[in-house]
């Protein structure tokens, strides 16, 4: 079984420059989530989608940070325009409903 | 707000010795998980624990919920230095709260 798939797994960008992220989840699995873990600490639950609807985004910064996931599948989180504190790794993970989660590889963002 | 904290936040552990950690939250949950995270890499899931007095084991690592006391603890026994890792608890409320981590190093 092909796990969860994320890219680019390195972004290096300026603030207030644009960026976006894609998720590929694993086969079947409806829900899907994206989190921010920043360097030395555990990671930050931004948005939980069920299927192509949004479950939780409380801890997302809406006014810079987006997330689509239009067929249920794959999913897209974007910045714009980025902060020198949005540098950290962004994980996606997916699990068939609320169960155990498995997560991607992640993005290593870096905003320069 | 979901609170979770782990102690000990660094740990650093001879070959062969046991330890525990802990990982306290503030709201009633029943469903508590506990994942493994090497340097640079992402997490790997170890236990999920859905009900008070739950205890799962796996090699040298067992995990333990206490619902009523808001407590999850993960036992090391005679470790070894493949356990070198970051380690996480994560509560699920209305969403997930991961704790800080709990940095294990294995001396030999």
């Amino acid at each position: 079984e092909a796990g969860v798939a994320q890219s680019p797994r390195y972004k290096i960008i300026e603030k207030r420059q644009s960026v976006a992220f894609w998720c590929n989840p694993i086969s079947g699995h409806a829900t899907l989530y994206w989190y921010q873990q920043i360097l030395g600490q555990g990671p930050k639950l931004l948005i939980q989608f069920q299927n192509n609807g949004v479950v939780d985004d409380s801890q997302l910064p809406k006014d810079r940070f987006s997330a689509e996931r239009l067929k249920g599948v794959d999913s897209t989180l974007k910045i714009q325009p980025a902060k020198l504190e949005d540098s950290a790794v962004y994980l996606c993970a997916s699990s068939r409903s609320t169960d155990t989660q498995y997560f991607g590889p992640g993005t290593r963002l870096t905003v320069l | 707000e979901l609170k979770v904290e782990q102690n000990p936040l660094f740990l650093s552990m001879q070959e062969g010795k046991n330890y525990t950690i802990y990982c306290n939250y503030s709201t009633t949950s029943d469903r508590l998980y506990w994942y493994r995270q090497d340097p640079g890499k992402s997490l790997e899931s170890l236990f999920v624990l859905l009900s008070n007095g739950a205890v799962k084991q796996e090699g040298r690592l067992m995990a333990s919920l206490d619902t009523k006391a808001r407590l999850s603890t993960l036992h090391i026994t005679a470790a070894v230095h493949d356990l070198s890792a970051t380690y996480f608890c994560a509560v699920e409320y209305n969403d997930m709260r991961f704790g800080a981590g709990t940095r294990l190093t294995v001396k030999p």
